[in-house]
């Protein structure tokens, strides 16, 4: 069966500070993957979505950044955080090639002070 | 642009009583619809979809309906348990898309 890890679960960081956060899934090959925040009270914004290695598509301007070094790893990154960057970040997978069923792992919160 | 609305931020029921969730979309491109529950700290999970194709599709408590010409889809959940109680996100996807587009949810609470 398939599984999704995401880490950290939490992360407190300063203002200005680097940010990275990893995604892997497991018991699938070629997935597309998702990057989602949820922001607090809101629903969930897509942030950037990829059907392979090295492609990446971005879905919303900011000074954040995805990488898909390998099939089953996603990245978040960002150089400089903001305090616009808190929230609630969400990694999902999907089969490739279809529009079905996103599986979500288990989000990382994180707080920008 | 909220191409998918729920205009219901929260929702309180009786145990064991219906709850009916809805949602709306703009985009008639959309052909299948999700919907996802959501506990706090968690990430979603999928409940139950259904293609355009269809009116209706139905999985154990949870039955999705779907009204193409009025764009709207709701979640009925019966009965509802206390366990329910959580935040319901309606998505859309459409041909050819890659994507989800999810609406703001909707907070269920299920009273015992």
């Amino acid at each position: 069966s398939q599984t999704i890890h995401q880490w950290p679960a939490t992360l407190v960081q300063p203002v200005g500070s680097p940010l990275s956060l990893e995604c892997t899934v497991e018991g699938t090959s070629n997935p597309n993957l998702y990057w989602y925040r949820q922001a607090a009270g809101r629903g969930l914004q897509l942030l950037f979505y990829s059907v392979g290695i090295g492609q990446i598509s971005s879905e919303v301007p900011q000074n954040l950044s995805a990488s898909r070094p390998q099939d089953r790893q996603f990245i978040l990154s960002s150089k400089k955080l903001l305090l616009s960057d808190s929230g609630f970040y969400l990694c999902a997978w999907s089969l490739y090639r279809t529009r079905y069923e996103q599986y979500f792992g288990p989000g990382t919160r994180l707080t920008v002070t | 642009d909220q191409q998918v609305k729920q205009n219901s931020p929260s929702l309180s029921v009786q145990e064991g009583r219906i709850s009916i969730l809805n949602c709306d979309y703009t985009n008639s491109m959309f052909d299948y619809f999700l919907w996802y529950k959501k506990y706090p700290a968690e990430g979603p999970t999928f409940l139950i979809s259904i293609s355009s194709i269809k009116d209706k599709n139905e999985d154990g408590r949870f039955t999705v309906f779907l009204n193409k010409s009025a764009k709207h889809l709701s979640l009925h959940i019966v009965p509802s348990q206390p366990g329910d109680s959580a935040v319901y996100f309606c998505a859309a996807s459409a041909w050819l898309g890659n994507k989800l587009v999810f609406g703001a949810g909707t907070i269920l609470r299920v009273k015992s």
